[in-house]
């Protein structure tokens, strides 16, 4: 079975400081791991994944992510927060090795940027 | 379209009644997913479907529940004699076929049931 965790129901910072959003995972082979942002009464924004590679992973927005297996984590970071990095962040987790093709979400973690 | 397409956006219902939803993916993208949102939750997967392929039902709730894909492109969700606990923000996403490529989201369809 697959799952992802994000610990955090809320995480808040301060405009133009670093901002990290957690997530671990649990798969039994190899994952896929995604990152998606929600802005209100919107659908969801892909933002990054890893699939394979280097475990720093560059995405949209300035966002980063890095992989580290023996952690199963996959965090979510960006150096310098920007109020408008307000929104709900999902984690999301597939298992290379299963015929499953279906992403597993976290809980969410809602972002707030104070300026 | 450029992206995915939900109708309607927004449905309120009364508990009881049958309601579908509609979803159509982005042209040339074979898998399709239907996810649900409550309020203030993350998604819970209902739905998944692969070309040609049997879909995958794991995720439905109930047997109220069912999905059909017409041609391999458009999508409809049906809940028969919806509850309130049906209410929720339904999701639908398409991606390309083939390796772990990220889902496309539509901007979903309110249910509302009273």
């Amino acid at each position: 079975a697959q799952s992802v965790a994000q610990p955090e129901d809320q995480v808040n910072v301060a405009e133009g400081n670093p901002l990290t959003v957690k997530c671990t995972y649990s798969v039994s082979g190899n994952p896929y791991l995604f990152w998606y942002v929600q802005y209100p009464n919107r659908g969801l924004q892909f933002l990054l994944k890893y699939i394979t590679g280097d475990n720093l992973v560059k995405g949209s927005y300035g966002f980063e992510a890095e992989f580290n297996k023996s952690q199963t984590s996959f965090h979510l970071k960006k150096p310098s927060a920007l109020v408008s990095d307000s929104a709900l962040y999902f984690c999301a987790v597939r298992d290379e090795d299963t015929g499953r093709r279906a992403l597993t979400f976290g809980s969410g973690t809602r972002l707030q940027v104070q300026p | 379209g450029a992206g995915v397409s939900q109708s309607p956006s927004n449905k309120v219902t009364e508990k009881g009644k049958d309601v579908e939803l509609r979803c159509d993916p982005i042209s040339g993208h074979t898998a399709l997913y239907w996810y649900r949102q409550s309020l203030g939750q993350g998604l819970e997967f209902l739905i998944y479907f692969q070309g040609n392929s049997a879909p995958d039902k794991s995720g439905l709730p109930s047997d109220r529940f069912s999905a059909e894909r017409t041609g391999g492109s458009v999508s409809t969700l049906t809940i028969q004699r919806t509850q309130q606990e049906d209410s929720a923000v339904y999701l639908c996403a398409s991606r390309l076929a083939g390796g772990p490529g990220e889902l496309f989201f539509g901007e979903g369809s309110r249910l509302t049931v009273l």
